[in-house]
């Protein structure tokens, strides 16, 4: 599994679009990045899941330059309920691989008033 | 739709005492997956079903620890004798059989605690 570097924290205010930025430098042509969220006292929750270029849902986007050696989740105007640990996984992700997730230490964002 | 849930949300047991943990997983999720974190640490995986069978089990830390399925719905994860550093959050997550994607989903967790 690519070994994934992400800033330990962030401070961000609210209304402000907050991006952070995974370095994946050994990922292989089969990885795909993923992006997880995770709230005080909760499970993880996927955000978002891309292979190259940009992907975009009603959360985030998420984009990947083309050497694929790291990846930054895009958030729009954050909110103080958008306080949480962010984790970027890089895995293969195709059937009959395994699917054990691998967590990093996470990016713990903190969105203040 | 209900979502992951573990029961119970918290225990807290005695060093030598034995403690199961509840797992119940979106209904018709076949993969079910155990995870734990122990204070300060990354999340860490255990182990993971695919139905009843155990597809692997790599990340169990020793023979304490015994994980069923049985009728391929939920899960119970016991801990026999529990040590101190047994002590951490211990989540279930579960995603659809077909679909080969890194979403899985999760419960709340159960936060065990080892005095």
């Amino acid at each position: 599994l690519a070994k994934t570097t992400q800033p330990i924290s962030m401070d961000s205010y609210e209304g402000q679009e907050v991006n952070i930025t995974c370095s994946h430098n050994n990922i292989a042509t089969n990885d795909y990045i993923t992006w997880y969220q995770q709230f005080p006292s909760q499970g993880p929750r996927f955000i978002i899941q891309g292979y190259k270029t940009k992907v975009t849902n009603e959360v985030a986007s998420l984009f990947i330059p083309a050497d694929r050696k790291s990846s930054t989740l895009s958030l729009p105007r954050v909110s103080l309920s958008d306080t949480a640990v962010y984790y970027c996984l890089v895995g293969d992700i195709g059937s009959g691989s395994a699917r054990q997730l691998t967590f990093g230490s996470g990016t713990q964002l903190t969105v203040l008033p | 739709e209900a979502g992951v849930t573990q029961f119970p949300s918290h225990s807290v047991i005695e060093k030598g005492q034995t403690v199961t943990l509840r797992c119940d997983p979106i209904s018709g999720h076949d993969n079910l997956y155990w995870y734990r974190r122990v204070m300060g640490k990354e999340i860490k995986f255990l182990l993971h079903f695919v139905k009843e069978s155990k597809q692997d089990e790599s990340g169990m830390p020793n023979n304490r620890f015994l994980a069923e399925r049985t009728g391929g719905t939920y899960s119970t994860l016991k801990v026999q004798p529990a040590e101190l550093e047994d002590s951490g959050v211990y989540f279930c997550a579960s995603s659809p059989r077909t679909g080969a994607s890194y979403e899985q989903y999760f419960g709340p967790g159960t936060r065990l605690t080892v005095t």
